[in-house]
């Protein structure tokens, strides 16, 4: 299994644009969730999927922030407009069950606004 | 509810030395436990998790941790450090019909030649 995979690895933007991070968990895993990690706030849950169904998306930080999962092998999350604020590595993780038997991360996207 | 707090935000040793990271938590109910390491531009890999079985869990790598209930403490140790162990090490809670993992601020662990 090739695990959880994420694209980009890196994006760099100009404030205002939209951004669009990419994910594909590993088959079979039915519980996603895209985290944000900040030197200043560390590791952030910013929502998480059941079966391609949004369960909790209540760390989500704002309207600009937004995520879907049309399917159980891709997600996305897209940020419109930008902000330099959100610099940070966006990481996505998928999991066998919802009840915390561990997960497993992607390598990260490091979002970096100009 | 649940938390968990990492004593230590750095932890410096020599190669091949011991380490010690320490972690406590808090639980509402009967926990899971995890260690997940991070390597530099790299993203977090399980090292070990406890899940209401053997207190004493094997990891990769030569690490292990005990889960000790009295003393709400999950810490993570290494017999002799080795210079790939340098890295982020995060401890993490779980459990119950809660699908959230919270985790620590992490350690930072440096292994000096």
């Amino acid at each position: 299994d090739a695990g959880v995979i994420q694209s980009p690895r890196h994006e760099v933007t100009e404030m205002g644009q939209e951004v669009t991070l990419r994910c594909k968990p590993i088959s079979g895993h039915n519980s996603l969730f895209w985290y944000r990690q900040t030197m200043m706030r560390g590791l952030e849950l910013l929502i998480y999927f059941n079966n391609n169904v949004p369960i909790d998306d209540s760390g989500m930080p704002e309207d600009r922030f937004s995520a879907k999962m049309p399917n159980a092998s891709f997600s996305t999350l897209k940020i419109q407009p930008s902000e330099p604020r959100d610099s940070a590595v966006y990481f996505c993780a998928s999991s066998l069950t919802a009840n915390s038997y561990g997960y497993t991360f992607g390598s990260g996207t490091r979002l970096t606004v100009v | 509810a649940q938390s968990v707090t990492q004593l230590d935000s750095h932890v410096s040793v020599s190669e091949g030395t011991p380490v010690l990271l320490r972690c406590n938590y808090s639980s509402s109910y009967s926990p899971s436990l995890f260690w997940y390491v991070q390597h530099p531009n790299k993203g977090l890999q399980l090292l070990l998790k406890y899940t209401s079985a053997a207190t004493l869990v094997k990891g990769i790598n030569g690490f292990e941790a005990e889960f000790k209930k009295s003393e709400t403490s999950f810490h993570l140790t290494k017999p002799s450090a080795h210079m790939s162990d340098a890295a982020e090490y995060f401890c993490v809670v779980g459990g119950g019909s809660n699908y959230k993992l919270t985790f620590g601020k992490g350690t930072l662990l440096t292994v000096n030649p």
